[in-house]
């Protein structure tokens, strides 16, 4: 059945780096874009990045810009996020979403970010 | 970049129905019709319910329904029953390949 599976989540110091995986399954990677959302502890919903399906381009909520990185291998069905330069606020479940006619229509079961020391 | 505006919560009775407003800008909600809705339970990842503003995917029953004037966008839930309590978040594309969401409502089934 049509899957994400995200993993890579931990604790980590602030100013540290952590990279983030999503496995997808079930359906054909290379035909939809993908996105990354956020929600921190209590919190709602935070869009954070957006893939093209080719990969050829990459989009970032200003929250994450010039620290975040995403990225795709379509020959793995797999999408990532480099996260560099964590901060306190970035602490949330991390969810890999499928996008369908600008809207996530598949969610994964998320990854949890802590960012402490 | 700023969050859609949702009321925090709303409520109404079993078999009534409920409205949520989502409220933006004409550079987000009044800009495009693509308005999502996400229905979370607790401990759950969120579940896509509309879509287009209105578009329904397949599985999600019709007492959900989706609308938008201007800069606010609606979720409809009618004939409510107790498994429609649980939060509910707007999102709406805001150009340049940005998407914002809305802050969530609490809908409490009474």
């Amino acid at each position: 059945q049509v899957q994400l599976v995200e993993s890579g989540g931990g604790v980590v110091q602030p100013g540290g780096s952590l990279r983030l995986s999503c496995a997808a399954s079930g359906f054909t990677f290379t035909g939809h874009g993908m996105h990354w959302v956020r929600q921190a502890p209590g919190k709602g919903l935070e869009w954070v990045a957006f893939i093209r399906s080719d990969g050829s381009g990459k989009y970032y909520a200003d929250s994450v810009k010039g620290r975040f990185t995403i990225s795709r291998d379509n020959s793995k069905n797999t999408l990532d996020l480099q996260m560099n330069s964590l901060r306190a606020e970035d602490t949330a479940l991390y969810y890999c979403c499928r996008d369908y006619e600008w809207a996530f229509d598949i969610w994964g079961q998320g990854t949890l970010v802590t960012v402490s020391s | 970049q700023s969050a859609l505006t949702q009321p925090p919560s709303a409520s109404g009775s079993p078999g009534q129905s409920v409205t949520i407003s989502c409220t933006g800008t004409s550079s987000d909600v009044g800009g495009y019709n693509y308005v999502s809705w996400y229905q979370q339970h607790p401990g759950k990842a969120p579940k896509f319910m509309i879509y287009e503003v209105s578009k329904r995917p397949s599985g999600v029953p019709d007492r959900f329904s989706g609308s938008k004037s201007g800069n606010t966008a609606s979720l409809t839930v009618s004939g409510l029953q107790a498994d429609d309590e649980a939060d509910y978040y707007c999102n709406s594309y805001a150009g340049s390949d940005n998407w914002v969401f809305g802050g969530g409502t609490k809908l409490t089934v009474l």
